[in-house]
């Protein structure tokens, strides 16, 4: 199985500011797919972001951008101009290219401050 | 919306009892999991589905047992109950050509 790890159990950030959030992952393959997905106090699981690896470019979607370092099999989120409504859990996830297994990271609170 | 429901959504049953969670989905993908998530440990694979009647274990998958006859509906049996089953649990599908894994809102299970 492969391990994704997210070192950072909570972390905060003042309303309008940036945060970044950490994750990396342990793989001997080439080709493969992360996320980053939100979890509110609802419990939905809400995709926020997606990259595959055999593109260079980094993921953006709106606030939400993500730095892939495909050596050092680290990938973080940042949001920028942090909103109340970004207040949730946030995990990491990673899919290899030639199976159907998704494996998540333990996951990261985020508080924002008003 | 990846039209996922998932039944019931809350319940309380005691130990020892058998529990049949039913995820449902009417898309026809292909692929289906199970997942548990409990504080510190995030998600875990319970079982999963490729196709009617193929599934595979995860790494969590004692105690537990899945079924799948139709495309459309993915059965998760606790055989017998216990405390540490207590659990939020989410079934997932895939959608193969976006290489993306969709929720839907989660049972929550008690065991007592």
């Amino acid at each position: 199985a492969q391990t994704v790890t997210q070192s950072q159990p909570e972390m905060s950030v003042q309303e309008a500011e940036t945060v970044t959030l950490s994750c990396t992952y342990d793989t001997s393959e080439s080709d493969y797919y992360l996320f980053w997905y939100k979890q509110p106090p609802s419990r939905q699981m809400i995709l926020v972001i997606r990259q595959e690896a055999y593109k260079q470019q980094n993921a953006t979607e709106n606030r939400f951008s993500v730095n892939f370092q495909k050596a050092a099999k680290s990938f973080s989120l940042k949001i920028s101009d942090s909103q109340l409504g970004d207040a949730a859990m946030y995990f990491c996830a990673y899919r290899s290219n030639t199976g159907n297994q998704f494996y998540f990271g333990t996951g990261t609170s985020l508080t924002v401050i008003p | 919306d990846a039209g996922i429901t998932q039944s019931p959504r809350h319940k309380v049953t005691e130990t020892g009892t058998p529990v049949t969670l039913r995820c449902h989905q009417t898309e026809n993908h292909r692929y289906m999991y199970w997942y548990r998530q409990d504080p510190g440990h995030g998600l875990r694979l319970i079982h999963y589905s490729y196709g009617v009647k193929d599934t595979d274990k995860g790494e969590v998958s004692d105690g537990y047992s899945v079924s799948r006859s139709k495309t459309e509906d993915f059965l998760l049996t606790l055989e017998s109950a216990t405390s540490s089953q207590t659990s939020v649990y989410f079934c997932a599908i895939s959608e193969g050509h976006l290489n993306t894994i969709y929720f839907g809102e989660g049972s929550w299970l008690t065991v007592v």
